[in-house]
């Protein structure tokens, strides 16, 4: 079974740009969980999304924003790039009903 | 909102040797506590996870333990092998509903041989 898969691996924006991030979840889960980590601030909570509906956000600004389709993939946006959006955004996906989640490798933003 | 401490930030210890990473929430409404390793490159791989209805679960080599009424839970590695080097997360939510993990600062832990 293929894991959580992220695309792109690695990018590179200046600030005032805009970024979407993909993932794909692994086959059969339909949640899907995104989560900023930086050396400073650890793992945060971004949002979680199940049938295509946003169930929980993280204190982030609006700046940041997330969809989901019917296909369980996800994608992440964020607009008005800042130097402190730079960070490896994680995608997580979970079976309904159970707790583990299951990250990919992420993909690693760089705001110049 | 839940807020997740952990300690220490460093671990070095010797090839065989026991490991403890421990880590205390603040939320007692948090009742699944989840591990994490993440190895250079990857993302965070679950490796144990403990619900507020237990005290101690083990899994081979690794084992957490939990205490609701300090709020605090530890992991411990034992036998500690080189490839147990990584950096370790601990997490703490309430499974129910929507899962939103809050996680340690994490634990890197190198293991010399």
């Amino acid at each position: 079974k293929a894991g959580v898969t992220q695309t792109p691996r690695y990018l590179i924006k200046t600030r005032g740009q805009q970024v979407t991030l993909s993932c794909s979840p692994i086959s059969g889960h339909r949640s899907v969980s995104w989560y900023q980590q930086t050396p400073g601030q650890g793992l945060q909570f971004l949002f979680e999304y199940f049938s295509e509906t946003q169930r929980n956000k993280g204190n982030f600004p609006g700046r940041f924003s997330g969809r989901q389709f019917s296909n369980s993939r996800s994608e992440m946006n964020v607009s008005t790039l800042e130097l402190g959006d730079s960070a490896l955004y994680l995608c997580a996906s979970r079976q309904g009903g159970l707790e583990e989640l299951f990250f990919g490798s992420g993909t690693q933003l760089s705001v110049l | 909102g839940e807020n997740v401490e952990q300690h220490p930030s460093t671990l070095s210890v010797q090839e065989g040797d026991s490991a403890v990473i421990k880590c205390t929430y603040s939320d007692s409404a948090s009742n699944y506590f989840p591990w994490y390793k993440q190895e250079l490159g990857k993302g965070p791989q679950l490796i144990i996870d403990i619900r507020s209805n237990v005290g101690e679960k083990k899994d081979q080599r690794i084992a957490v333990t939990l205490n609701k009424t300090a709020k605090h839970f530890s992991l411990h590695i034992t036998e500690t092998q080189p490839e147990d080097s990584a950096v370790y997360f601990c997490a703490a939510s309430n499974i129910q509903g929507a899962q939103k993990l809050v996680f340690g600062q994490g634990t890197r832990l190198t293991i010399n041989p």
